[in-house]
């Protein structure tokens, strides 16, 4: 079994300033890393993911985020926000093991709210 | 345009009368699932299907039931729904049923039991 926290439920920035949100996990078994956006009143999508190799991972809009195997985490990070990235930010992470599905573990989200 | 569909979108019932939200998807993906959102709990998995006539049970599947007879469409049905299932429902698809796929999420059903 899996799960995932987000510790910060909200993050208030000012637009221009960098932003991380952070995420850990844990899990018995490999697993694979995502991050999903959710706008106002819209369905989630996907910011970017890790599978393997490189541990940083570059996503849409201008967002990354860094692997750290020993530390579990997975932390998204953008340099400068802009008033459009207000939105609710998913970790979620999906086991590797073969045949078990393609179930998303989610944390509770993190509501980033940029303030001009 | 590839998307995932669901309906409707808007719903308030009573308790106890029976419902249905359908799922479209038009990537012919295999796999297909269901998830509530709850504030302060994130999204859960209520059910998913690895393919045609294939279902199982996510990890909240009490109180609901699913069906997978076209590739297509999943829907979701509440047989009796009691106010303990006003949430917001979101249908997935991916390609395929193992976790490197990225899943597609519908806009959201944001259903109210009363």
């Amino acid at each position: 079994a899996q799960s995932v926290t987000q510790l910060d439920s909200q993050v208030p920035v000012f637009e221009e300033a960098p932003v991380e949100l952070r995420c850990n996990y844990s899990s018995s078994v490999s697993v694979y890393l995502f991050w999903y956006v959710q706008y106002p009143n819209q369905g989630l999508q996907l910011l970017l993911k890790y599978l393997s190799g490189s541990t940083l991972v570059k996503g849409i809009n201008g967002f990354e985020a860094e692997f750290n195997k020993s530390q579990t985490s997975f932390h998204l990070r953008k340099p400068s926000v802009h008033i459009s990235d207000t939105a609710e930010y998913f970790c979620a992470v999906s086991d590797q093991v073969t045949g078990g599905g393609n179930k998303l573990t989610f944390g509770t989200g993190t509501q980033l709210k940029v303030e001009l | 345009e590839a998307q995932v569909t669901q309906n409707p979108r808007y719903l308030i019932t009573v308790t106890g009368k029976k419902l249905t939200v359908t799922c479209s998807q038009n990537m012919n993906h295999e796999y297909m699932s269901w998830y509530r959102q709850d504030p302060g709990l994130g999204l859960r998995q209520i059910y998913y299907s690895m393919n045609v006539e294939v279902t199982d049970k996510g990890d909240v599947p009490e109180g609901y039931k699913v069906s997978r007879k076209e590739k297509r469409n999943f829907p979701l049905i509440l047989e009796s729904p009691s106010p303990n299932q006003t949430s917001l429902y979101f249908c997935a698809s991916s390609s395929s049923g193992t976790g490197d796929n990225e899943q597609y999420f519908g806009p959201g059903t944001r259903l109210t039991v009363t």
